[in-house]
């Protein structure tokens, strides 16, 4: 059964880049049909996608993140990252990396990681 | 952006009860429509994907209708575990993926 596990530096200086790694487990991030993505949850708030990115290079990020941006995928160790510049304190949340997938072309997000919490503070 | 909004934003139930839980979209979305619970401290968990299609695993006390704008997550029987947040989520026209604010539902 694949599972994914989020995993990177959980305090993060403002103006400095983010860096998350999701491992992958049970299957290959080279699977064709899925897409790998990112979403986030400031503290008491709801949930927001990042983006997600194929294993054929095809990326997409959410607009008002688009600037700041980049996910890809390192197929030799099976896992995909996000990088996310300039951070601020509003940067600060719960990622989590999950994996896409879809139904007679119908996507949805069916195996997420636990999330691991990120911390912008000087 | 498709926005997505929830109602209600809480509710207060209890084991045993019969929940709804609607989501509308601010355009139409077909059935690109899909629903989380997120148990606290917890990752959210598929319920449902594609307006009504049971994610496996998922109890079937959990069902989803709906298309174009209005969706509804009905849950049959309330177990001690359905206490938590639930999102909706649509795939209709990305970027972004978007989800709703969330209800949260509390035991009564």
């Amino acid at each position: 059964q694949l599972q994914v596990q989020e995993s990177g530096s959980g305090l993060v200086k403002p103006s400095q880049t983010l860096s998350l790694t999701c491992t992958v487990s049970g299957g290959s991030i080279s699977s064709g049909g899925y897409s790998w993505n990112w979403i986030r949850q400031p503290p008491g708030k709801g949930l927001e996608w990042i983006g997600y990115s194929y294993h054929i290079g095809t990326t997409s990020y959410s607009p008002s993140l688009k600037s700041r941006v980049t996910i890809s995928l390192d197929t030799s160790k099976n896992q995909f990252s996000l990088r996310l510049s300039s951070v601020t304190a509003a940067d600060t949340a719960v990622y989590y990396c999950a994996r896409g997938t879809s139904y007679q072309l119908l996507p949805y997000m069916d195996v997420w990681g636990k999330g691991t919490t990120v911390t912008v503070s000087s | 952006d498709i926005q997505m909004t929830q109602s209600p934003s809480s509710l207060s139930a209890s084991v045993g009860d019969r929940v709804t839980i609607t989501c509308r979209a601010s355009q139409s979305i077909s059935s690109f429509l899909n629903w989380y619970r997120q148990k606290p401290g917890k990752a959210p968990e598929l319920l449902i994907y594609a307006a009504s299609s049971l994610y496996s695993g998922v109890p079937s006390r959990f069902s989803g209708s709906g298309s174009g704008t209005d969706f509804t997550l009905t849950i049959s029987s309330l177990q001690p575990e359905d206490f938590a947040t639930y999102y909706c989520q649509q795939s209709y026209t990305t970027p972004p993926i978007t989800f709703g604010q969330g209800t949260r539902l509390d035991i009564k």
